[in-house]
């Protein structure tokens, strides 16, 4: 049971907009920024988005994202074949003190 | 280029202990805290531990407080978790990562990964 709650899987057509919703609370997304990353199969994870909506040297602006009080989403715009990945969110939690994650959500672009 | 570099995985038995290293090149090593993330097979993604760049901030999951020790050698660009009493919850890939900032907390996170180490525990 992951502390940030992502849905498990998305799916799109490529050239279709998708966006990946993360819930969490006080402790953590409402009181700290949220970070993205990207993890194509059998690979490491890769930053996507920092502090909240901001994109690494590098990342497409296809990809984007926003935060409203406890929760935060990701969307990606002009889905291409190799944007299909697992991603997670993650944000510091105060009451934990501890990094936290979602349980990540995998893209199939169809 | 920032290259993370993790070792000292392997097979071990339930019980017994391992420490895992991380190299880092590419960047001022002792101007940011560092961590390790571990992905159980099928699995997402769980913070570890993680360290202050000057080691004055340690923070360690539930899941490992009291077997598992991070620490960090600044003069040798390298960062350890020493993994004791190992579980089979603990079979993972532990993956290094940097930080984007000094203190290992608040509004930073993780933005260079290493390929990660293979920990296997099992009899």
């Amino acid at each position: 049971q992951s502390v940030l709650t992502q849905p498990p899987s998305a799916s799109g057509t490529p050239g279709q907009r998708v966006t990946i919703s993360c819930y969490g609370s006080g402790s953590n997304i409402g009181s700290f920024t949220v970070n993205w990353y990207q993890q194509l199969p059998g690979t490491a994870p890769k930053l996507l988005i920092y502090s909240n909506n901001q994109r690494p040297s590098g990342v497409p602006d296809r990809f984007s994202g926003s935060k409203s009080d406890t929760s935060a989403s990701l969307a990606i715009s002009g889905l291409q074949s190799e944007d299909e990945a697992d991603y997670y969110c993650a944000a510091w939690d105060d009451s934990l003190s501890g990094w936290v994650f979602g349980g990540g959500t995998k893209l199939t672009v169809l | 280029e920032v290259q993370l570099v993790e070792s000292g995985g392997g097979l071990v038995q339930p019980g017994r202990s391992l420490r895992l290293s991380c190299a880092a090149s590419g960047f001022t090593f002792d101007d940011y805290a560092m961590h390790w993330v571990r992905q159980a097979p099928g699995k997402g993604l769980e913070w570890v531990s993680g360290i202050s760049w000057n080691s004055g901030n340690i923070g360690y999951a539930d899941s490992v407080k009291g077997r598992f020790t991070i620490s960090r050698d600044n003069a040798k660009n390298s960062l350890y978790l020493q993994m004791n009493s190992l579980r089979a919850e603990d079979m993972a890939l532990y993956y290094c990562a940097k930080d984007s900032g000094p203190f290992g907390y608040g509004d930073y996170g993780f933005d260079y990964w290493g390929q990660g180490s293979l920990v296997t525990v099992s009899s």
